[in-house]
């Protein structure tokens, strides 16, 4: 079945402690993005990746990393995370040759940090 | 940057009945998607309508286009309950690498 996952699903941290969200596709897709969901903001993208080993900041990259290094995995890491990062994330992907950029979205992971 | 704005940003309507929800954006696009999230969940595509084309169907779903005044409309007709959800506009302006930018939303009640 195609689709994107995320791991983990939930997670509550504390400020400062590093932590990852993974996200995978099984779709062959070159383009992978992460979002994240805020009450009455919608959805910013924080990061987006055209393919291996190319990442670039969206709109809202502050305090966030990530690395492409496989072209199904695209993790966001967290180096120092703090109360404003508390969101829904999502990763998304799609093909880059279709220029229609229809993105597959994963199912979420809602991140609180205390 | 956020270009797409919904309207409303909620609306509650009786099953049966027809949905309308517009968008407008700024800038030149290359395409504009809807997509639906239920509660908290992942976004799932709807339909996409490019440039160039002025209305386009899928099942129960007509989108309109009109790039002279930057707005589009997504029209769900005989709702049903499943149709409660969220739905975002996204604009994709073909002109950078950015992908799509998502508006705010408009949040869905149908009332059985």
């Amino acid at each position: 079945e195609a689709q994107v996952t995320q791991n983990p699903r939930y997670l509550i941290t504390v400020t400062g402690k590093k932590l990852t969200v993974t996200c995978s596709q099984n779709m062959n897709h070159e383009y992978m993005s992460w979002y994240r969901q805020d009450p009455g903001l919608g959805l910013r993208q924080i990061y987006y990746s055209m393919n291996v080993e190319v990442t670039d900041k969206g709109d809202v990259p502050e305090g966030y990393k990530v690395s492409r290094k496989e072209k199904r995995n695209f993790p966001l890491i967290l180096e120092s995370p703090s109360p404003n990062q508390t969101s829904l994330y999502f990763c998304a992907s799609s093909f880059l040759a279709d220029v229609s950029y229809e993105q597959y979205f994963g199912p979420g992971t809602r991140l609180t940090v205390t | 940057s956020q270009q797409g704005e919904e309207d409303p940003q909620a609306l509650s309507i009786q099953e049966g009945e027809n949905a309308t929800m517009n968008c407008s954006y700024k800038t030149s696009i290359n395409n504009l998607q809807w997509y639906r999230q239920n509660s908290g969940r992942g976004l799932v595509h709807l339909i996409l309508i490019r440039s160039n084309e002025r209305e386009k169907h899928s099942g129960r779903l007509r989108v309109t286009l009109d790039t002279s005044k930057k707005s589009s409309s997504l029209l769900i007709t005989a709702s049903r309950a499943a149709d409660t959800a969220s739905y975002f506009c996204a604009t994709f302006g073909g002109g950078g690498a950015d992908g799509l930018t998502f508006g705010k939303g408009t949040h869905l009640i149908i009332q059985p």
